[in-house]
């Protein structure tokens, strides 16, 4: 078990450029799960994947937004003409199944100057 | 809308205190309830869960939670604390019925040699 890994660990950008972030779960888990946590607040939901396939989006993710796990493995996710708002850490964490404990990797914080 | 409540932001306790921090959801199906540590420079990780049978579940590092539905509460507790213990802690539920989990706002809990 090497656990969750993300990469970069810090991300600077300038406002309206696109980013995107990588996510490597642990190898047997079929889940993955990205979620956006900034200062003084808890891990909010992002968005779900079964394997390949994407089973659920949150509000909060907007059409700039848009994650990919193509081949039921890492996952990437991009976010397209950045705004001072993305500002964030953006954690990724895997898990076997719903009932299995969810693994968070270190996460990639994203400064938008 | 889902909710969950940490009403404790900040805790101080002096080594070998009993800790007790809240956590309210306001979801009214059947829940799965955890609870996350963030130790200072690390991931988050699970401490303990809680989706059916015995309310009062032990997890790890001498962690226990009481789930009590009436209330829609899942209060974390330990006896006697340690230095080791500060942390940031997370409350989490997961509705049975779906795939987003939604954390409290987190308590951070310092430990005082």
């Amino acid at each position: 078990d090497t656990g969750v890994s993300q990469n970069p660990r810090h991300k600077i950008t300038k406002r309206g450029q696109n980013v995107t972030f990588r996510c490597d779960p642990i190898s047997e888990h079929n889940r993955l799960y990205w979620y956006r946590q900034t200062l003084g607040q808890g891990p909010e939901f992002l968005t779900y994947f079964q394997n390949e396939a994407q089973l659920e989006k949150s509000r909060l993710l907007s059409d700039r937004f848009s994650a990919e796990r193509p081949k039921g493995s890492f996952s990437t996710l991009e976010i397209q003409r950045t705004e001072q708002g993305d500002s964030a850490m953006y954690l990724c964490a895997s898990s076997f199944d719903s009932l299995q404990p969810q693994h968070f990797g270190d996460g990639t914080r994203l400064s938008i100057l | 809308a889902q909710s969950v409540s940490q009403h404790n932001h900040h805790v101080i306790l002096s080594e070998a205190a009993s800790l007790e921090l809240g956590c309210n959801y306001s979801y009214g199906g059947t829940v799965n309830l955890f609870w996350y540590v963030q130790y200072p420079g690390q991931h988050l990780q699970l401490l303990l869960k809680y989706f059916s049978g015995d309310p009062l579940v032990k997890g790890i590092k001498g962690f226990e939670a009481e789930f009590i539905k009436s209330k829609f509460s899942f209060n974390l507790r330990k006896p006697s604390v340690q230095w080791s213990d500060t942390a940031e802690y997370f409350c989490a539920v997961n509705k049975n019925t779906g795939n987003q989990f939604y954390f409290g706002t987190g308590t951070s809990l310092t430990v005082i040699p």
